[in-house]
This record gives structure tokens, C-alpha cells and sequence, in this order.
């Protein structure tokens, strides 16, 4: 069964460093999300991808955070500079399409902490 | 603002059990989509049913339903038969119709007793 593949797992730097992080959506889906989870807290939405568009990144930090889709396929979500506050679990999912009931599809996630 | 409100941090149930998951939720839109998602320990999330607003008929998938309450804004999930496996955060999310920008609740853990 097709899945959305993340890289790294888990990810340990220095408070100031820069971070990426990958994400591989199942193919053919056209719609990817990014997603932070805090400790205890479900999912916040920080960026949405339509192919290669942006859709919404409201919830985007833009002055550290990043985001880009260049082919349409994977993504990269950039951090620079890492907080301490940016400890959290950084969630990748795909969908079909914008439009209609779009399940969205979950990577197994990168663990970020910030020392 | 829409708002998704799970109070129930932890919950447990004896196995073959039955358990409710409540969720609220609160929006001013009248066509939308609610989810429960499960997320077990290190592993990713997934989806476990849905409900379309625009349907009165209960979601059904297996040993999982859920009590779909409209007018209240209301969303519980029941797990019938509860197995070992079942033990996990659970999600409840809500999605206006036309987007699929989720909106998830706190979650609740879901702690299963052999």
C-alpha cells in the first residue's frame, strides 16, 4: 500500500541552526499539507500545497519557516534559525484533491528537537 | 472561529468493551466534514471514519460509529468489541466543505486494559 515518506525520523540541533525536512506524498496526489504537532496537541496546519501552489500558509512563521514544492511531487519545509520553541513533531499528508472528501494521507512524521 | 473541543484527555476501556469519544465542535458553516483519526504510539495517523454534515445517517466502518448530533455540534465515536490494538491518541477534525484545511481537537488517549 502506498504511503507518504518522511525524512529524518528524528532530527537534534542546536538552538539558531538551520533544519530541512522532506516529504515524499503518495503519487498522484495533488494536494500536500504540512503540519506541527506540539506535545499533546493535535495537528496545526502550517502550509498547503496544490501541485506546485501555495494555498494557504497563514499559519507559516514566515520570518524562520519555509516551504517549497518545486516539481509538484515532494516538499521541503525549511526552519532557519531553529527555536527552542520549534521542538515538535512536523507532519506531512497528501490528498487526491482540494476538492471533495479529501482523506488526507499521514507520514509517519519528523520528531524535531531544539537543544 | 471554528473550534474543535475534545475534554476527554484519557480514557480507558476494558477489552471487548465498549467506549464513546466525545468531540464538539463549533462553526457557523453548514456544509462541512468531520473525521476521527487514530494515532498510535510512533506510528502515523490514520483516518478511522468520516461523516458528511449534509447526511442524517450515522457513519458506520466495523466495530467504529459515530453519534453525528448537528444541531448540538456534536461528534462522539464508539468503539464496540475494543481490542488491544485499539489503544491510541485519538483526533477528532473538522474540515469545511470546499477546503481541507483541518481543524483537529486536543485528542484523547485511548488506553486499552487486558
Amino acid at each position: 500500500e502506498a504511503e507518504v515518506a518522511q525524512s529524518p525520523r528524528y532530527k537534534i540541533t542546536e538552538k539558531s541552526q538551520a533544519v530541512a525536512f522532506w516529504c515524499d506524498p503518495i503519487s498522484g496526489h495533488a494536494t500536500l499539507y504540512w503540519y506541527r504537532q506540539i506535545l499533546g496537541q493535535g495537528p496545526e496546519l502550517l502550509v498547503q500545497f496544490q501541485d506546485e501552489s501555495v494555498v494557504d500558509d497563514s499559519q507559516l512563521p514566515k520570518d524562520r519557516f519555509s516551504a517549497e514544492r518545486l516539481k509538484g511531487v515532494d516538499s521541503t519545509l525549511k526552519i532557519q534559525p531553529a527555536e527552542l520553541g520549534d521542538s515538535a513533531m512536523y507532519l506531512c499528508a497528501s490528498s487526491l484533491a482540494l476538492e471533495g472528501i479529501g482523506e488526507q494521507y499521514f507520514g509517519p512524521g519528523t520528531r524535531l528537537t531544539v537543544t | 472561529a471554528q473550534t474543535v473541543t475534545q475534554s476527554q484527555p484519557e480514557m480507558s476501556v476494558q477489552e471487548a468493551e465498549t467506549v464513546t469519544l466525545s468531540c464538539t465542535y463549533d462553526t457557523s458553516e453548514s456544509d462541512y466534514y468531520l473525521f476521527w483519526y487514530k494515532q498510535p504510539p510512533s506510528r502515523q495517523m490514520i483516518l478511522v471514519i468520516r461523516q458528511e454534515a449534509y447526511k442524517q445517517q450515522n457513519a458506520t466502518e466495523n466495530r467504529f460509529s459515530v453519534n453525528f448530533q448537528k444541531a448540538a455540534k456534536s461528534f462522539s465515536l464508539k468503539i464496540s468489541d475494543s481490542q488491544l490494538g485499539d489503544a491510541a491518541m485519538y483526533f477528532c477534525a473538522y474540515a469545511p466543505s470546499g477546503t481541507y484545511k483541518y481543524i483537529f481537537g486536543t485528542g484523547t488517549r485511548l488506553k486499552v486494559l487486558a
